[in-house]
């Protein structure tokens, strides 16, 4: 079964500091690997994404690393803000130009405390 | 510029009762559309995807069922709601990046549904 395990599923980190979410997959074909982040009450937005071509991108305060031989990636929020508290969804797909469908990981709350 | 529509945005309603939620995009056409339901520390589960019209798989068994009626409109019901399915209820469509085949999904606002 195709599953991405994410990890803390809750995080409380303060202003300035940096906040780490870690995710782990299992199927090998996945070649997509999207972060999306949710404020209360709204829908999930894509955040960043990275292809297992790259280790890491960058994309302001946000970076994806990623280890294809540890099958891990993970999401690093620099100079974290308390617009940053949300909650961080990872997931991942195989790529299929067109029908491939995102598998998510169960969610990491993050709270910036001043 | 693309948007999802989706609504009604919270809903109660009794056990036993019917259950309509609709979805409609405006700015692109056949996209593939989702609705996905979030339960508290469960994460995002999807439950119907559809790649055309009339054209529905369901993910998992349940008490809902959706219906696509026309390009842009994707609608999830449920003849007799259960406790069980309250929760927060997402609509999304996606599209491919060109050659690189990365499939952005876009989510609606989310609809609260209370099955009391």
């Amino acid at each position: 079964q195709q599953q991405v395990k994410q990890s803390p599923q809750s995080l409380i980190v303060q202003k300035g500091g940096i906040s780490i979410i870690n995710c782990a997959y299992e199927n090998t074909a996945f070649d997509y690997f999207p972060w999306y982040q949710q404020f209360p009450g709204k829908g999930p937005a894509l955040l960043i994404a990275i292809r297992p071509d790259v280790s890491e991108k960058k994309e302001g305060r946000f970076t994806i690393s990623f280890n294809k031989s540890a099958k891990q990636f993970s999401l690093h929020i620099m100079d974290s803000q308390p617009g940053d508290s949300a909650t961080y969804f990872c997931a991942a797909s195989i790529g299929n130009f067109g029908n491939e469908k995102l598998t998510f990981g169960t969610g990491t709350r993050l709270t910036i405390i001043p | 510029s693309q948007t999802i529509h989706q609504w009604p945005a919270t809903l109660v309603q009794p056990v036993g009762s019917p259950l309509s939620l609709e979805c409609t995009v405006e700015g692109t056409s056949n996209p593939n559309l989702y609705w996905y339901r979030q339960a508290a520390g469960r994460g995002l589960q999807l439950l119907f995807y559809s790649v055309g019209i009339g054209q529905i798989s369901s993910e998992v068994p349940q008490n809902l069922s959706a219906s696509r009626p026309q390009d842009r409109q994707f609608i999830l019901s449920s003849k007799k709601l259960l406790l069980s399915d309250s929760g927060f209820y997402l609509c999304a469509w996606s599209v491919t990046l060109g050659r690189s085949g990365a499939n952005v999904l876009t989510f609606g606002a989310g609809s609260r549904l209370t099955v009391l």
